[in-house]
């Protein structure tokens, strides 16, 4: 069947960088791309942006450039965030998804969101 | 950018009541809509995409419509495990935006 796995929580200091991945298994890797979806504590769904799991390129939301880059590795089949400089504000749980019948959706398959908590 | 508003932002329900969530655009975005369910501690779940159509293993209480600017999700009789937030997400030019969402609570 089809999942997403995701890395664990994550505690860092403001300033300093995370990667979070997100691990695709029961499909062709290269089937959907991967989008990132952010919830901050107690807030709704933001879109971050998506990466071609064919070509590479990501694509990044307002608000979500700079600081963010999307990446891949295919040979392990895993898409990866990076967030750079972190500040108190990125604190949330962030979720990869992919997948589905439509493209003009975010996914029917979704990670289980990893939480990273910027705390000094 | 084409901003998605939801209404209402809670809604108080009971069991076997037909409920009915709006999702308003500020654009025109054809029927490139879908809604999703989420319970506190888990990932949204897929339930409707392009407007109106369902997504596989999806209950069929569950229903939308709409088109252009203006969408509904319905639920035809809440059951227990229907209280969550919803929320709608629009796609266009490559790009999705989410509603705010709306919150089902048990009366």
């Amino acid at each position: 069947q089809v999942q997403l796995v995701q890395s664990g929580s994550e505690l860092k200091k403001p300033g300093a960088s995370v990667k979070v991945s997100c691990k695709a298994s029961g499909y062709t890797f290269t089937t959907y791309g991967i989008n990132w979806v952010r919830q901050a504590p107690g807030e709704g769904l933001e879109w971050m942006g998506w990466i071609n799991t064919n070509t590479g390129n990501p694509a990044y939301a307002q608000g979500f450039t700079g600081r963010f880059v999307f990446s891949l590795d295919t040979s392990v089949s895993t898409a990866y965030m990076q967030i750079s400089s972190l500040k108190a504000e990125d604190t949330a749980i962030y979720y990869c998804a992919s997948g589905g019948v439509s493209a003009t959706t975010i996914g029917v398959y979704w990670g289980q969101g990893t939480v990273v908590t910027v705390s000094s | 950018d084409i901003q998605m508003t939801q209404s209402p932002s809670t809604l108080s329900a009971s069991v076997g009541d037909r409920v009915t969530i709006t999702c308003r655009a500020s654009q025109s975005i054809s029927t490139w809509l879908a809604w999703y369910q989420q319970k506190p501690g888990k990932a949204p779940n897929l339930l409707i995409y392009k407007a109106s159509s369902l997504e596989s293993g999806v209950p069929s209480r569950f229903s939308g419509s709409g088109s252009g600017t203006e969408f509904t999700l319905t639920i035809s009789s809440l059951q227990p495990d229907d209280f969550a937030t919803y929320y709608c997400q629009q796609y266009s030019s490559n790009l999705y935006t989410f509603g705010q969402g709306t919150k089902l609570e048990i009366k």
